[in-house]
């Protein structure tokens, strides 16, 4: 399968502080990137669809000042939380999406980056 | 409403076979996925089927799917303590939606 990479796995940042987590494609290129964010013992929440060149597509809910995406090339794409508070520590994990023709993507997730917010 | 449900546990004893059921409710996926996240981890992609398709075999898993009941399986054969994890069932219709994950904890 295709490898996605996160940096960093974890961080822990101070109230009022920015954090960027990194996602990278290493050995295809992603035109499209998604960002989720997973709550302990919960399922994945779909925050926002990263897309190359463009402006991300947030889902509803998801503050897009707050949660800024940047996917500025074919195999990366960031997230900055600004302003971090400790309900915003959480478990981010991104996807990639490889198209495989026909219509069909397979979706190739990262490690996740835990962040802790004191 | 959710779009995909699951059981959340299930526990087997090593070398029995398990089985993680998903219902969907949103017919227009046209691929359905089965991811497995352990601890601390990310997803990974474990098989996945074609909406058209009723059963698709991959070693130990096999997935079934009963459109009518929007239904889909996941069977693991011979289940093995490191497949003890939290198993994803998805459905594609342009972005990926997850049921809430089947924790699965197999016994020695």
């Amino acid at each position: 399968g295709a490898v996605v990479s996160q940096h960093p796995s974890w961080v822990i940042c101070k109230s009022g502080t920015s954090v960027k987590i990194e996602c990278r494609s290493l050995d295809f290129q992603a035109t499209t990137m998604f960002w989720y964010r997973q709550f302990p013992k919960q399922s994945l929440m779909l925050m926002a669809t990263s897309n190359e060149g463009s402006k991300a597509t947030y889902e509803q809910g998801v503050e897009k000042d707050k949660f800024l995406i940047n996917h500025a090339s074919l195999t990366l794409s960031t997230l900055t939380v600004t302003s971090a508070h400790p309900e915003d520590s959480s478990f981010y994990i991104c996807s990639a999406r490889r198209p495989q023709g026909s219509g069909h993507y397979e979706q190739y997730f990262g490690p996740g980056t835990r962040l802790t917010v004191t | 409403g959710e779009d995909v449900e699951q059981s959340l546990f299930l526990s087997v004893r090593e070398g029995d076979s398990s089985v993680i059921n998903c219902t969907y409710t949103d017919s227009s996926s046209t691929y359905l996925y089965w991811y497995k996240q352990e601890p601390g981890a990310g997803l990974q992609l474990l098989t996945y089927i074609f909406s058209n398709m009723d059963m698709k075999q991959d070693q130990r898993l096999t997935v079934l799917l009963n459109k009518k009941d929007k239904h889909l399986s996941l069977r693991i054969a011979d289940t093995q303590t490191g497949d003890s994890a939290i198993y994803f069932c998805a459905g594609w219709r342009g972005d990926m939606r997850f049921g809430a994950g089947t924790r699965l904890t197999v016994k020695p």
